[in-house]
């Protein structure tokens, strides 16, 4: 079975450009949660997904970022314009029924770099 | 907002210790989790413990859910060097604005020596 895939792994940019991070979750989980993590704050939830809808998205930290799920098996991330401080991990996860009912599967992550 | 208190914050031992490692939280908890990850990998689950008071165990690993809901505790027995990563507890609480989301603790940074 694929786990979750996120593209890309690695990722360097400058300050102002777009950034589009990527996730295909595992086939048939109806729940897609998207995480930022660094040394400073750990891991902290950014938005999550019910069904390819929204549910809570109060951890996106300000108004360059934004998440989309157009169908259940994408969804992007996007950040624009690009700042330092976004430098981080940006994980991916997806889980059937709700974190607790059902492990939360990760993607391998994307490592972003903004210079 | 919610927050798990890890600890410790990393470790040091030698193969074959024991170790231990526990979260708290002024919160109660429903389901606790413990995850491990590995060096430019996303975390993956070891045990969830869904029942106050519940011990579970997975090979070497065992995690208890805290009679009060608001602590966990992992033990490696007999570690080995593949054992080496970082171990995150995580807290879910289910109703309202809080379902569906985890809390994640800080992190316990393993090293083991061979």
């Amino acid at each position: 079975d694929a786990g979750v895939i996120q593209s890309p792994r690695h990722e360097v940019t400058e300050m102002g450009q777009e950034v589009t991070l990527r996730c295909k979750p595992i086939s048939g989980h109806d729940y897609l949660f998207w995480y930022r993590q660094t040394m400073m704050r750990g891991l902290e939830l950014l938005i999550y997904f019910n069904n390819n809808v929204p549910i809570d998205d109060s951890g996106m930290p300000e108004d360059r970022f934004s998440a989309k799920m157009p169908n259940a098996s994408f969804s992007t991330l996007k950040i624009q314009p690009s700042e330092p401080r976004d430098s981080a991990v940006y994980f991916c996860a997806s889980s059937f029924r709700g974190q607790g009912n059902s492990p939360l599967h990760f993607g391998n992550g994307t490592r972003l770099t903004v210079t | 907002g919610q927050q798990l208190n890890q600890s410790p914050q990393s470790m040091f031992i030698q193969e074959g210790e024991d170790v231990s490692m526990n979260c708290t939280s002024s919160s109660i908890f429903n389901t606790w989790l413990w995850y491990k990850q590995d060096p430019g990998e996303g975390p993956v689950l070891l045990i969830a413990l869904y029942k106050a008071g519940e011990l579970t165990s997975n090979g070497r690993l065992t995690a208890q859910f805290g009679i009060t809901r608001k602590d966990s505790f992992l033990n490696i027995s007999a570690s080995i060097p593949s054992d080496v990563g970082i171990y995150f507890c995580a807290g879910h609480r289910r109703g309202g604005t809080s379902y569906g989301k985890l809390t994640f603790g800080q992190g316990t940074i393993l090293t083991v020596h061979p």
